[in-house]
């Protein structure tokens, strides 16, 4: 059965920093990773996608990566802004191309300014 | 292009009432999704249907179903209501097909009170 994990639960940093976020998951076979950013009381916004057979994926400030063999992906975000703070969730998909993701409980990411 | 657009928004039932729940997926996605977000539990899978079919299942009990139509439009039903379905309901679609990345677009979400 497939687990994801994420930590850390929860993080504060200074504006300006970069920040890395990471998300393990127990089965290799995965048919993709998704990172998604979520607000309080709204719904999940897609900000990377990566391919079983791809390593990384970037947009804009946020580089996400991917390694299959470990059973990990690390999300980074390079200069840190107030507007980042939000709750960053890992997801998984199985094997197949499905509507199916298992998630990680996220990451609470506070930026102060 | 409009997203996934979900109805109502918010919602407040009593226990053993039943609620309906739609979602309009992003136009030409034919797979819908629906997950379930409560603090305790994190984000669950719920089912997913393809082409008026369901797909897959989560762990959920036959309280909870769900239904699509010709247009892609799914509506998710859970018939007497418990306590414990307090929680914000997320529907995702997905365009479907040979070559399609797999990427899930969310929407805002019901969030559904049970009193």
């Amino acid at each position: 059965k497939q687990e994801v994990t994420q930590i850390p639960a929860a993080l504060s940093v200074p504006e300006g920093e970069n920040l890395v976020l990471n998300c393990s998951f127990t089965d290799s076979a995965i048919y993709n990773l998704q990172w998604f950013r979520q607000d309080p009381g709204k719904g999940l916004t897609s900000l990377l996608l990566i391919q079983s057979s791809q390593r990384e994926q970037t947009s804009g400030r946020l580089n996400a990566s991917l390694d299959k063999s470990s059973g990990r992906s690390t999300l980074y975000i390079a200069a840190s802004q107030p507007g980042d703070s939000a709750t960053y969730l890992c997801a998984v998909h199985g094997s197949g191309n499905t509507g199916k993701l298992i998630f990680g409980q996220g990451t609470t990411l506070q930026v102060k300014p | 292009k409009a997203g996934v657009t979900q109805t109502p928004r918010y919602l407040i039932k009593t226990r053993g009432q039943q609620v309906t729940l739609s979602c309009s997926p992003i136009s030409g996605h034919r797979s819908v999704s629906w997950y379930q977000q409560t603090p305790g539990q994190g984000l669950q899978f719920l089912f997913e249907y393809f082409s008026e079919t369901q797909r897959n299942k989560g762990n959920f009990p036959g309280r909870f179903s769900g239904r699509q139509f010709s247009n892609s439009r799914s509506e998710m039903n859970v018939s007497t209501l418990e306590l414990g379905d307090s929680a914000l309901y997320l529907c995702a679609s997905s365009l479907d097909g040979l070559g399609n990345t797999g990427e899930l677009f969310f929407g805002e979400g019901s969030r559904l009170t049970v009193l």
